[in-house]
């Protein structure tokens, strides 16, 4: 089975860093995603680790470490809009479906 | 920018009844999938399609569930007889396959949110 854990929970204040935390056990890896998803809506891409490392994209990274199966995304420069739902999510198969945590939500407060 | 596009947004319907969403997907991708999403809860795979069959699925994924790709454009999810636990919001995913950056990503459409009554 596949088992990834976050965080439930997380509040920030507007102009603020944050940073969500991903553990993972699953049974293959062909890679780690980042999804943003607000409520009603659907999961938006966000970044792809598959390489230990950080990968940045503007206000958003994202780190992998295989060997210890964690990653984190950072979110800088935190606005209110960034308050929603952050999917961590590992294809364990080369078939790249995906299996997700049950997400994070993020607060940002003014 | 292209999208995945899902109709109907909104599906209810009877305990018993067949339904059936629809997907379009990005015109150039080659991998398709549905997942689903019970409110309150995680995403889950159901079911991934190439090259006109399927590739993977899950336990979820028993036979009353179908995919049809019906022509060049279209993805289908189909649900024989439909049961009260089966109301959940119903994504359609897609994704290049083709060598290059970001052809792993899966894209989403926004959803069928089903609810059996």
């Amino acid at each position: 089975g596949q088992n990834i854990d976050q965080p439930t929970e997380m509040t920030a204040t507007e102009g603020a860093i944050v940073q969500i935390n991903c553990t993972y056990q699953t049974s293959g890896f062909n890679g780690l995603f980042w999804y943003q998803q607000h409520a009603g809506e659907a999961p938006t891409f966000l970044s792809y680790n598959v390489l230990d490392g950080l990968e940045e994209k503007g206000r958003f990274s994202s780190f992998l470490s295989r060997s210890k199966g964690y990653s984190y995304l950072l979110l800088k420069e935190l606005q209110m809009k960034d308050s929603a739902s952050y999917l961590c999510a590992v294809s364990p198969s080369n078939d790249y479906k995906l299996s997700f945590g049950a997400g994070t939500t993020v607060t940002v407060r003014a | 920018e292209p999208e995945v596009t899902q109709t109907p947004s909104h599906q209810v319907t009877q305990m018993g009844q067949e339904v059936i969403l629809r997907c379009v997907p990005i015109s150039n991708h080659l991998y398709f999938y549905w997942y689903r999403q019970i409110l309150g809860q995680k995403v889950e795979f159901l079911v991934s399609f190439y090259n006109n069959e399927i590739s993977e699925k899950s336990e979820i994924f028993d036979d009353q569930f179908s995919v049809e790709r019906p022509d060049g454009s279209n993805f289908t999810l189909k649900i024989r007889s439909t049961k009260l636990e089966d109301s959940a919001m119903y994504f359609c995913a897609s994704r290049p396959g083709t060598s290059g950056v970001g052809t792993d990503t899966q894209y989403f459409g926004p959803g069928t949110r089903l609810t059996v009554l």
